[in-house]
């Protein structure tokens, strides 16, 4: 069974219209992680939760925002897409102590049209 | 931010052959991970690497945490044509209080002829 579930797999969005990502886990791992992915490009942190506390990447736009309301669940919200957002969002979780195996969900590919 | 350098960039190999491919870093890890990623998924964790020095296999593939721990390698042996994908190291740092940054390399893209 899937343990981080990326929803929608397909997102399609029009230009400058909000819209949410979502990623949840079964794993009960205290640190969940937002990547953008571009096409043939290594996967690019945009921010990550240790429980509630938020750490942002300094060169993550403040179009991208994210929400944590419980250890399962962790939300993407883009405010205004523009045509550089379209990429596939990858979350991923690990523990803090101990083994730091970091899992990824399917990814969300996001188009915006 | 921190840098990972990993190469090569790309690799056309003979089925059979073996390949090796390393990542390295400018600062500590804590650990050091090797995933593989097929199109349109999300990466998949082949090897978790937690001690300097560490060899770890799974399967035919072989890794090793640098004694700096500024470094690692991949190596996959006896290739066969379900290896093709992209291969990214990645590396995970404690920046200090709750701040636990997993950073990857650019990728490896390893093509295997049958």
């Amino acid at each position: 069974d899937a343990m981080v579930i990326q929803n929608p797999r397909y997102q399609v969005t029009q230009f400058g219209k909000p819209v949410t990502l979502s990623c949840s886990q079964t794993l009960n791992h205290n640190v969940m992680y937002w990547y953008q992915q571009k096409s043939s490009q290594a996967p690019k942190l945009l921010f990550h939760y240790y429980d509630k506390d938020f750490n942002n990447e300094a060169d993550t736009p403040d179009n991208f925002q994210s929400r944590r309301p419980n250890t399962s669940f962790c939300f993407l919200d883009i405010r205004s897409p523009g045509l550089g957002d379209a990429a596939m969002y990858l979350c991923a979780t690990s523990r803090v102590l101990g083994g730091a195996e970091a899992f990824f969900g399917q990814g969300t590919r996001l188009t915006v049209v | 931010g921190q840098q990972l350098n990993q190469s090569p960039q790309s690799m056309f190999i003979q089925e059979g052959e073996d390949v090796s491919m390393n990542c390295t870093s400018s600062s500590i890890f804590n650990t050091w991970l090797w995933y593989k990623q097929d199109p349109g998924e999300g990466p998949v964790l082949l090897i978790a690497l937690y001690k300097a020095g560490e060899l770890t296999s799974n399967g035919r593939l072989t890794a090793q945490f640098g004694i700096t721990r500024k470094d690692s390698f991949l190596n996959i042996s006896a290739s066969i044509p379900s290896d093709v994908g992209i291969y990214f190291c990645a590396g995970r740092e404690n920046s200090g209080g709750s701040n636990y940054k997993l950073t990857f390399g650019k990728g490896t893209l390893l093509t295997v002829n049958p």
